[in-house]
């Protein structure tokens, strides 16, 4: 099992460029979300989907769209990326909604000039 | 919306002593409290967690004890290691709200 994987590891953008960061797990896991870490700001909640279909807004949603492709993959979509949005991103799953262990990520360090 | 104040924000101890981190918690409808270490440059990863119906949870040297009434928990490390050195966090799930809210993080150093 590869649990969660994120492309890419490493990206750097200039402002107004558009890119999507790619999740996948393979643990059949129902609920995935997607975070954001900044330094001494612990993780903020972006985007989540309690299951295949459905997503909701977390704290931070602004700047960002999601997709859940299918039960496997959960991408996040920066339309127009922002100095603001230079942060560590994470994309965790788990079994069923927030009453479980979420397995994280990587994370993909995001650099927007 | 549920706030998670978890507090010191950078705790340094010698190897062998104890380390106690605290998080208090405002929506008593949050009844699942996971803790996870971050070692540096790497992903969270869960270390213990406790459900609300628990007032108190050990695994080896790491316990975690909550206070429902008080909405706190905490973390306790015991006999601290230099691996232990991380950033830990804290967070609050209320399946009401179908989303987990993160403490901002303590950075615990064991000084060998």
């Amino acid at each position: 099992n590869a649990g969660v994987t994120q492309t890419p590891k490493f990206q750097v953008l200039k402002t107004g460029q558009s890119m999507t960061l790619q999740c996948a797990q393979d643990m059949n896991h129902n609920s995935m979300y997607w975070y954001r870490q900044d330094p001494g700001m612990g993780l903020r909640l972006i985007y989540y989907s309690a299951s295949e279909g459905t997503t909701d807004k977390g704290e931070v949603p602004n700047g960002y769209n999601v997709s859940r492709l299918n039960k496997r993959e959960f991408s996040l979509r920066l339309e127009s990326a922002a100095p603001s949005q230079t942060s560590v991103y994470f994309c965790a799953s788990s079994s069923r909604q927030v009453q479980e262990t979420q397995y994280f990520g990587p994370g993909t360090r995001l650099l927007v000039l | 919306g549920e706030n998670v104040e978890q507090h010191p924000s950078t705790l340094s101890v010698q190897e062998g002593d104890s380390a106690v981190i605290k998080c208090t918690y405002s929506d008593s409808a949050s009844n699942y409290f996971p803790w996870y270490k971050q070692e540096l440059g790497k992903r969270p990863q869960l270390i213990i967690d406790i459900r609300s119906n628990v007032g108190e949870k050990k695994d080896q040297r790491i316990a975690v004890t909550l206070n429902k009434t008080a909405k706190h928990f905490s973390l306790h490390i015991t006999e601290t290691q230099p691996e232990d050195s991380a950033v830990y966090f804290c967070a609050a799930s209320n399946p009401n709200a179908g989303k987990s809210t993160f403490g901002d993080g303590t950075t615990l150093t064991v000084k060998p």
